[in-house]
């Protein structure tokens, strides 16, 4: 089982929807999540960050922590163009390293 | 402008050649960190350094060697022992190693053939 898992896509959603990103991991006791968007032949950019169970919130980004289920997801709302990048979610494991998942691939359609 | 920046942005090397890539950051950052991404994968750490003069072994050290001689400065180096050195390098830093917002420089496609 990996680490951090999330489905590959693509996602595609059209502009203005509202873009789901999913991801889950093994690691019980981990405490820190983090959602970072990677353009094509960039760097990861640092979107989100999330420590505590719930939603967070940030302009048009959501962000969902659930312990119990070990899930964290990523909402996108009125979801544009120049947000289709890959999506990358990391979890801070044991011995305090970040720990990737591949990413999802979103594809916004005008 | 505070930053991390890599050099070169693309880098091609021969065969059982070594190459050294270079990370700068301003940020007064603590902590620096190396990563690879290969294509459809995550990023995975090679090495990292919580302070000057320290460093620690990543998943995939086998084949790197880094220095931490400056705050500012964590250099990594491809040795001929890596057998697939052909990806994307990418070199990151937080503010302390207990702040684990990491913030990436630009990277560098290195290229081995």
């Amino acid at each position: 089982q990996k680490e951090v898992e999330q489905n590959s896509g693509p996602l595609s959603v059209p502009e203005g929807a509202i873009a789901s990103l999913n991801c889950t991991y093994s690691d019980r006791v981990s405490q820190s999540f983090f959602w970072y968007r990677q353009y094509s032949g960039k760097s990861p950019e640092l979107i989100m960050s999330i420590y505590s169970n719930g939603d967070k919130e940030d302009g048009r980004f959501t962000a969902q922590l659930n312990k119990a289920s070990q899930y964290v997801s990523l909402l996108i709302r009125d979801s544009q163009p120049s947000d289709s990048a890959t999506y990358l979610c990391a979890v801070i494991r044991y011995g305090n390293k970040l720990v990737f998942g591949a990413g999802t691939i979103l594809r916004v359609k005008s | 402008d505070g930053g991390i920046t890599q050099s070169p942005k693309y880098l091609f090397r021969k065969e059982g050649q070594n190459v050294t890539l270079s990370c700068e950051q301003n940020l007064n950052h603590d902590a620096m960190y190396w990563y690879r991404q290969d294509p459809g994968q995550g990023l995975r750490l090679i090495y990292y350094s919580q302070i000057v003069n320290d460093f620690q072994k990543g998943d995939i050290a086998e084949g790197y060697s880094v220095s931490r001689e400056k705050k500012e400065s964590f250099p990594l180096t491809v040795t001929s022992a890596q057998k697939n050195p052909t990806a994307f390098y990418l070199c990151a830093s937080s503010r302390d190693p207990g702040n684990y917002e990491q913030y990436f420089g630009p990277g560098t496609r290195l290229t081995v053939t």
